[in-house]
């Protein structure tokens, strides 16, 4: 049982090229989302999903896309990267909105040069 | 605007003694507390939680308190220990119904070191 898996754990961009993150559960949750960790800052939501074929803003949605065309699959994109989206991101799932808690992977270090 | 707040960066304890770390919220609609605990390059992993209807939560060494009123809650850790050393995350959910759906939001962290 792996959880929550993050690809890839690592990478450099060079500003305006793009990328395509990618989170897999095997948990068969529901609800899913997207995270970007920065010094003083906590976590702060990107993107969510709360099940296949659906995904919703969060509180910091600029530059980012996302989509969820498979339950167990959430995948947020770079469309092209500025010096700003430097930072670690983290992938989470839950198996309802109610009171549970949320699985996160190991997270993915991007530095935008 | 900052919903969810820990407003000590960071903390230094003794082991044995007892670590505490506090938790801010703003939005009377959270229903679900939780801490999590983050170790350097992994994830944050859930530690405690806590419903909106109780005051108190316990588990081994962690205890979680909940002051409704104040908007407060914190986290005990008793006694600390070394490997307890790592960044500590509160969570609020927002009551699931509407258009929240149930989402988690999280303070800025506080890091905890507990000295041998």
């Amino acid at each position: 049982n792996a959880g929550v898996t993050q690809t890839p754990k690592f990478r450099v961009l060079k500003t305006g090229q793009s990328m395509t993150l990618l989170c897999a559960q095997d948990m068969n949750h529901e609800y899913m989302y997207w995270y970007r960790q920065d010094p003083g800052m906590g976590l702060r939501l990107i993107h969510y999903s709360v099940g296949e074929g659906t995904t919703a803003k969060g509180e910091v949605p600029d530059g980012y896309n996302v989509s969820r065309l498979k339950k167990q699959n959430f995948l947020l994109g770079l469309e092209s990267a500025a010096p700003s989206q430097t930072s670690v991101y983290f992938c989470a799932s839950r198996l309802t909105g109610g009171n549970t808690e949320a699985f996160f992977g190991q997270g993915t270090r991007l530095t935008v040069v | 605007d900052q919903q969810v707040k820990q407003n000590s960066p960071s903390l230094s304890v003794q082991e044995g003694r007892i670590s505490i770390l506090n938790c801010d919220y703003t939005n009377s609609m959270f229903d679900y507390f939780l801490w999590y605990k983050k170790y350097p390059a992994e994830g944050p992993t859930f530690l405690i939680s806590i419903s909106s209807i109780k005051d108190k939560n316990e588990d081994g060494r962690f205890t979680v308190f909940l002051n409704k009123s104040a908007k407060h809650l914190s986290l005990h850790i008793v006694p600390s220990q070394p490997g307890d050393s790592a960044v500590y995350f509160c969570a609020a959910k927002e009551d699931a119904g509407g258009t929240s759906y149930g989402k988690l939001t999280f303070g800025q962290g506080t890091i905890l070191t507990v000295h041998p």
